[in-house]
């Protein structure tokens, strides 16, 4: 059962315009999320996140939207550069102030075009 | 530079062996976990442990096996019966604040 869903494995965007990763999750107890980028052969690394009480949080080029009523996230990459191009993972947790741990979704595999 | 290191970064396994990934960290984390990477499945956990000589079993144990003697270090057994080990392993541990740190990776291919 995937409590978190990245339903899109690929996106292709154009350098300069807006990138939008989209993540559902089907756990209402997730009070944590967060986004993660990955290049192949390296760990992952943190990119943003944000608590249930906020709908937005934003990060330079990134924003990350928050819908509680509809399970869903989102992260705006604006403008998109081709260093961005990597694997976006969305990840959750329950409880995470008490040490909740995290539940990833399956990835978006972004290239951004020059 | 505090971080985590894990080793080897490719390992090969023949049928029917275990293999032993290595994970160290110097961030004085109390948690650690261990995932596997797979194409079109993200992260999924296997284990992980939140304090010194405790740990738990993730959604994926099976095949599996563990231990933490010390908090620096969290090492993963992959099993004869693991039956599809091949793929991509990551080790992690979290600060009190939350943060989740990743080592780079062991790439496990049974040949």
């Amino acid at each position: 059962d995937q409590q978190v869903k990245q339903n899109s494995p690929s996106l292709s965007v154009q350098e300069g315009r807006i990138s939008i990763l989209n993540c559902d999750y089907t756990n209402s107890m997730f009070d944590y999320f967060l986004w993660y980028k990955k290049y192949p052969a390296e760990g992952p690394t943190f990119l943003i996140s944000i608590s249930s009480i906020k709908d937005k949080n934003e990060d330079g080029r990134f924003t990350v939207f928050l819908n509680k009523s509809a399970k869903h996230l989102s992260l705006h990459i604006v403008p998109s550069q081709p260093g961005d191009s990597a694997v976006y993972f969305c990840a959750a947790s329950p409880y995470y102030n008490q040490g909740g741990k995290l539940i990833f979704g399956q990835g978006t595999e972004l290239s951004v075009k020059p | 530079d505090g971080g985590i290191t894990q080793s080897p970064k490719y390992l090969f396994r023949k049928e029917g062996q275990n293999v032993t990934l290595s994970c160290e960290q110097n961030l004085n984390h109390d948690a650690m976990y261990w995932y596997r990477q797979d194409p079109g499945q993200g992260l999924r956990l296997i284990y992980y442990s939140q304090i010194v000589n405790d740990f738990q079993k993730g959604d994926i144990a099976e095949g599996y096996s563990v231990s933490r003697e010390k908090k620096e270090s969290f090492p993963l057994t992959v099993t004869s019966a693991q039956k599809n080990p091949t793929a991509f392993y990551l080790c992690a541990s979290r600060n009190r604040e939350g943060g989740y740190t990743f080592g780079s990776g062991t790439r496990l291919t049974v040949v």
